[in-house]
């Protein structure tokens, strides 16, 4: 079966680092995805990893290990705006096409 | 803006009616999707449209009724709604099926009372 973990809510401070895990177990695996939700708004495209590494793009970056299952998505220098749920969606070969297989998302807030 | 617009944005609707949402992308793609997201849990895989043509309907009840009339336009008619029904129903588009990124719309929160 298709099986994605991720922790439901997390705290952080601003101005501070945190890392937000994703574990999953799939078959089809295509690629790992992270996106942005804030409260009553549109999931929006945060990153994409489909090789074992790091992907940095300004403030956001996000890791994967394939062998392990695994992926971090890590934000610095945490603003307010920052608040939002986070999800991790995997990208999965199934019927002859890719389809995206989604956690629950991780509830973060940021506080001053 | 993503590109993907939704009306309307919130619906409350009894058990008996019968409504439509509407989605609409100004994107020029060829997929798009519905997604249903209840509190606190994953954005679930409703139906797949590639070029107005259905290719995945995830066992989804048939009181919820997708149409695609062409590649811009995606609505879900629903009838005789439960009320664990109520969610937020987020439309989707992208380049083709499965494609790498995949643009959102805001969403349709409905209420089924």
């Amino acid at each position: 079966g298709q099986n994605i973990d991720q922790p439901t809510e997390m705290t952080a401070t601003e101005g501070a680092i945190v890392q937000i895990n994703c574990t999953y177990q799939t078959s089809g695996f295509n690629g790992l995805f992270w996106y942005q939700q804030h409260a009553g708004e549109a999931p929006t495209f945060l990153s994409y990893n489909v090789l074992d590494g790091l992907e940095e793009k300004g403030r956001f970056s996000s890791f994967l290990s394939r062998s392990k299952g695994y992926s971090y998505l890590l934000l610095k220098e945490l603003q307010m705006k920052d608040s939002a749920s986070y999800l991790c969606a995997v990208r999965a070969l199934s019927g002859g096409y890719n389809k995206l297989i989604f956690g629950a998302g991780t509830r973060l807030a940021v506080h001053p | 803006e993503t590109g993907v617009t939704q009306t309307p944005r919130h619906l409350v609707m009894g058990m008996t009616n019968k409504k439509s949402l509407k989605c609409e992308q100004h994107l020029g793609h060829n997929a798009m999707y519905w997604y249903k997201q209840s509190a606190k849990k994953p954005l679930e895989l409703m139906f797949v449209y590639s070029l107005e043509e259905r290719v995945e309907n995830n066992s989804v009840p048939s009181r919820f009724s997708p149409e695609c009339p062409n590649s811009s336009h995606l609505f879900l008619h629903l009838h005789t709604l439960q009320p664990e029904d109520s969610a937020l129903y987020l439309c989707a588009s992208s380049q083709g099926p499965g494609d790498i990124e995949q643009y959102f719309g805001p969403g349709t929160r409905l209420t089924v009372t």
